[in-house]
């Protein structure tokens, strides 16, 4: 396909469990953004990539969030000890070319933790 | 930091009014860049216009319409005649010059036939 893609499109997990949420970006972007969205927000930065490397991780909760993209193409962010406060949809972008360049959206993992 | 307001939480218009979704950025950089995404009932955000901070001239693109002024440190959006396939969730969105992005809590639109 040619958009962005995100799986799974629904997680539900316990409380105090690990998962992983992959993302497949639009070929040949080299940046790939990741995000957390809550129930009527905003889109809540998490980290973002150029490349392989993270060029900001500011976002990131906590040490139980971290993120990885070893290839510079599909990233997976790993969410270790779950908690309730996690719940939320996660979205990944991913850009071609400069930061003056659209954002393409993936549909989201829904990520419920009970 | 940055930060981006948007002030309306819903707005609410009849088909064919003029509406106009306001955005007030904060950012301490000089280099920026200012969007507009949409995201419809089915949860996909989908771009919709954008502006360096270079730039004030205002555009128009079809029924979409965008108002950038640094000296107030706005970049609101116009879409004329609405139509009901124009009701989702606007996001106003700032991109700072190394990339990180920035985005407001969004305005609700409903438009009614």
């Amino acid at each position: 396909g040619a958009g962005v893609s995100q799986t799974p499109s629904n997680k539900v997990t316990e409380k105090g469990k690990y998962v992983e949420l992959r993302c497949d970006p639009i070929s040949g972007h080299t940046a790939l953004y990741w995000y957390r969205q809550s129930l009527g927000q905003g889109p809540e930065f998490l980290i973002y990539f150029q490349g392989t490397g993270a060029a900001d991780d500011s976002g990131l909760p906590n040490d139980r969030f971290f993120a990885v993209r070893p290839e510079g193409s599909v990233s997976t962010l790993k969410i270790q000890r779950t908690e309730r406060g996690d719940s939320a949809v996660y979205l990944c972008a991913s850009r071609g070319g400069s930061s003056y360049n659209e954002q393409f959206f993936g549909p989201g993992t829904r990520l419920t933790v009970l | 930091a940055q930060k981006v307001t948007q002030a309306q939480t819903e707005i609410s218009v009849v088909e064919k009014e003029d509406v106009t979704l306001d955005c007030v950025y904060e950012t301490r950089d000089t280099t920026y860049y200012l969007f507009w995404y949409k995201q419809p009932p089915s949860g996909e955000l989908v771009f919709l216009i954008r502006r360096n901070s270079f730039d004030e001239q205002n555009e128009i693109s079809g029924r979409y319409s965008w108002n950038f002024q640094k000296s107030t440190s706005s970049f609101n959006f116009t879409i004329t005649a609405s139509q009901v396939v124009d009701s989702a969730v606007y996001f106003c969105a700032l991109i700072d010059s190394a990339g990180k992005s920035t985005f407001g809590d969004g305005t609700t639109l409903t438009v009614k036939p």
